[in-house]
């Protein structure tokens, strides 16, 4: 199987159930974020994304917020299904070098 | 967006060799990235690779290692060289492009990923 996740935390729900996902970022001068997912042999895909002059941002079953106090991210699955199984990332941009950093990563498993 | 045509998706090599992976992409792009994902990590950012300039290499990454062509506006490569084990990886292609879903203009679509491993 795949070896990316091995060390990652991971989030285990029921199916149905609603999913917070949480990622803390470095750098109090960025100024966007994404959070992407990647499935088994894929690579990220867009999921939603925030500018920081917002604290909360909704897309289809999905909401994110930003917490700039505490330099913080989180992402919200409402009723989670098994196809939402997959690694999770948020990432932050980096005007300086125009470049995205990504965070640690977690494995969301939903259970049937 | 723009859709990534990573070439080979799997190898696996022998020890002091080198590989180069191929980026293909449907549009033309200005800023191109290379990405690691070493077992159970997050992604790691190797180069930033502008057409008709040098790739801007982030630290730990080194030209020699990890040599980058970017001939053209749709095309890159990224050359892993004098491979060990510790280079076992999977190494993702990014570019910056305009979307039409999210709050900015511009965003960054990823191809599928070459999976390395090195014996």
């Amino acid at each position: 199987g795949e070896s990316v996740g091995l060390h990652l935390p991971t989030l285990s729900v029921q199916e149905g159930d609603n999913s917070i996902i949480n990622c803390a970022y470095s750098n109090s001068a960025s100024d966007y974020f994404i959070w992407y997912k990647q499935e088994s042999g894929k690579g990220p895909q867009f999921i939603i994304d925030i500018r920081s002059n917002m604290d909360k941002r909704q897309g289809q079953r999905v909401t994110v917020l930003l917490n700039k106090t505490v330099k913080h991210l989180s992402l919200q699955i409402a009723a989670t299904q098994p196809g939402d199984s997959a690694v999770y990332f948020c990432a932050e941009f980096r005007e300086y070098g125009n470049k995205l950093v990504f965070g640690a990563g977690t494995i969301l498993r939903v259970k049937s | 967006s723009a859709v990534i045509s990573q070439k080979p998706s799997r190898d696996i090599c022998q020890r002091g060799t080198s590989l180069t992976i191929q980026c293909q992409v449907d549009s033309q792009v200005t800023m191109m990235f290379w990405y690691r994902q070493q077992p159970g990590q997050s992604l790691t950012l190797i180069a930033t690779a502008n057409q008709g300039s040098e790739a801007t290499y982030e630290s730990g990454f080194v030209i020699d290692k990890f040599p980058i062509s970017r001939p053209n506006l749709t095309f890159s490569t990224l050359t892993v060289s004098n491979m060990s084990p510790e280079d076992s990886s999977i190494y993702l292609c990014s570019v910056e492009d305009p979307q039409e879903q999210g709050s900015s203009p511009y965003g960054y679509t990823f191809g599928s990923g070459t999976r390395l491993t090195v014996v």
